[in-house]
């Protein structure tokens, strides 16, 4: 059974700094999502990491992947107040697409 | 078009009601899922139906009942709730073939109050 776990759960940073998110996973997932949630909203899919060694960047935000250490990151540069939200890993397995979501990081802005 | 469509946002119910939620996509998906989210908890996976067929039950209880009519839409009847299902519920639909990357896209979720 896939387990995902990430770090830190909360994560208050200042503006304009850099930080980034840790995101585990126990066995073999075929494929490796990143969502947003804003508070009271739904699940905004931000990344999707398909092999060994994928990174992809939008903005501020850039996903990686290393499946040999079953280790995904999630690395945020020069925060700003926009990007407050929870952020959710997500893995899974067969081609029924279950996914196992991770614990989620409660990421705050500040000014 | 990658949007998906929920109805009603929000819902009281008591534990004696019968309602039922419902999910729409016209993205084309073929797979459609319910998920249930308590607050500061990730969303857990309810049910998948995959080309209308039911495909995964994730040892719901039976007070909770899906429905594929067709390939677009997602019913969940609700009958005899507890507090405790108090929760988001959440749709999602994702094109469900091996050639793409099977994102699943999550609809705007019904905030349900059961008393």
């Amino acid at each position: 059974e896939l387990k995902v776990e990430q770090n830190p759960l909360f994560l208050s940073m200042q503006e304009g700094k850099n930080y980034t998110i840790y995101c585990n996973y126990s066995t073999t997932s075929d494929r490796l999502y990143w969502y947003r949630q804003d508070p009271g909203k739904s699940l905004e899919s931000l990344f999707v990491l398909l092999s060994n060694g994928a990174v992809k960047q939008e903005g501020r935000l850039m996903a990686s992947l290393d499946t040999k250490a079953r280790l995904s990151t999630l690395h945020i540069t020069a925060a700003v107040h926009d990007l407050s939200a929870t952020y959710f890993c997500a893995g899974n397995t067969g081609t029924a697409s279950k996914l196992t979501f991770g614990t989620g990081t409660r990421l705050q802005v500040t000014l | 078009d990658t949007e998906v469509t929920q109805t009603p946002k929000h819902l009281v119910m008591g534990m004696t009601n019968k309602k039922s939620l419902k999910c729409e996509q016209h993205m084309g998906h073929r797979a459609m899922y319910w998920y249930k989210q308590k607050a500061k908890k990730p969303p857990e996976l309810m049910f998948v139906y995959s080309y209308e067929k039911l495909s995964i039950n994730e040892s719901v209880p039976s007070r909770f009942s899906p429905e594929c009519p067709n390939s677009s839409l997602l019913n969940l009847h609700l009958h005899a709730l507890q507090p405790e299902d108090s929760a988001l519920y959440l749709c999602a639909s994702s094109l469900q073939t091996v050639e793409y990357t099977d994102t699943q896209y999550f609809g705007p979720g019904t905030r349900l109050t059961v008393l």
